[in-house]
């Protein structure tokens, strides 16, 4: 099994409509993020959590929320999606810097089609 | 990612040697990575260097470190046809603790 779980994997929905995708984790890692993949644009991050309690917006957050539900799991919700929207979402662990090299684990990817 | 700049298409042939470039803006950043992103998939860490370095060599992939103009390199020897991927280039924003992406680097190898 994979160690960073999304889902779904890919998802088409109509402007308006409210998503959520869900992530997540076996490695045990108290970092979370949600990253966007546009092409020739790379990952940009849209929330990040550092434990539970803990929730930043990242560069790109309008338009986005996220729910930090347990040390494992993360999910991100658009509330009324748009077609700018469409675009690779990826949920991302890690340990911090300090106690490793600060490296990210990323699933597998969730292909979110607004229409 | 507009911190992080790296071209975004390279082309080589099988056999030969890859260059991928990237500079960087945060020159107090512990770590600099290279993230590989094959098709349909997520992005696996390919290698790291530590800012205290100039050289890491790890099989066929050499990473070279000029923190005077913040630039990195990663070479990859004798590529191969499974090499094709998007390679990115990442820094770690001390300032922020977080990671900051390029914008992907597509190489191509021509069998």
């Amino acid at each position: 099994d994979a160690d960073v779980t999304q889902t779904p994997r890919n998802r088409i929905t109509k402007t308006g409509k409210r998503i959520m995708l869900e992530c997540s984790q076996t490695k045990g890692h108290d970092r979370m993020y949600w990253y966007r993949q546009d092409p020739g644009l790379g990952l940009r991050l849209i929330y990040y959590s550092f434990d539970v309690k803990d929730i930043n917006k990242g560069e790109i957050s309008d338009g986005y929320s996220v729910s930090r539900q347990a040390q494992a799991k993360f999910s991100l919700s658009l509330e009324s999606a748009i077609p700018n929207q469409t675009a690779l979402y990826f949920c991302a662990t890690s340990d911090p810097v300090g106690q490793n090299t600060g490296e990210l684990f990323f699933g597998e990817g969730s292909r979110l089609t607004v229409l | 990612g507009e911190d992080v700049e790296q071209s975004l298409f390279l082309s080589v042939r099988e056999g030969d040697s890859s260059v991928i470039n990237c500079t960087y803006t945060d020159s107090s950043s512990t770590y600099l990575y290279w993230y590989k992103q094959e098709p349909g998939a997520g992005l696996q860490l390919l290698t790291y260097i530590f800012s205290n370095m100039d050289m890491k060599q790890d099989q066929r992939l050499t990473v070279l470190l000029n923190k005077k103009d913040k630039h990195l390199s990663l070479r990859i020897a004798d590529t191969q046809t499974g090499d094709s991927a998007i390679y990115f280039c990442a820094e770690e924003k001390t300032s922020y603790d977080k990671v900051i992406f390029g914008p992907g680097t597509s190489l191509s190898v021509i069998p």
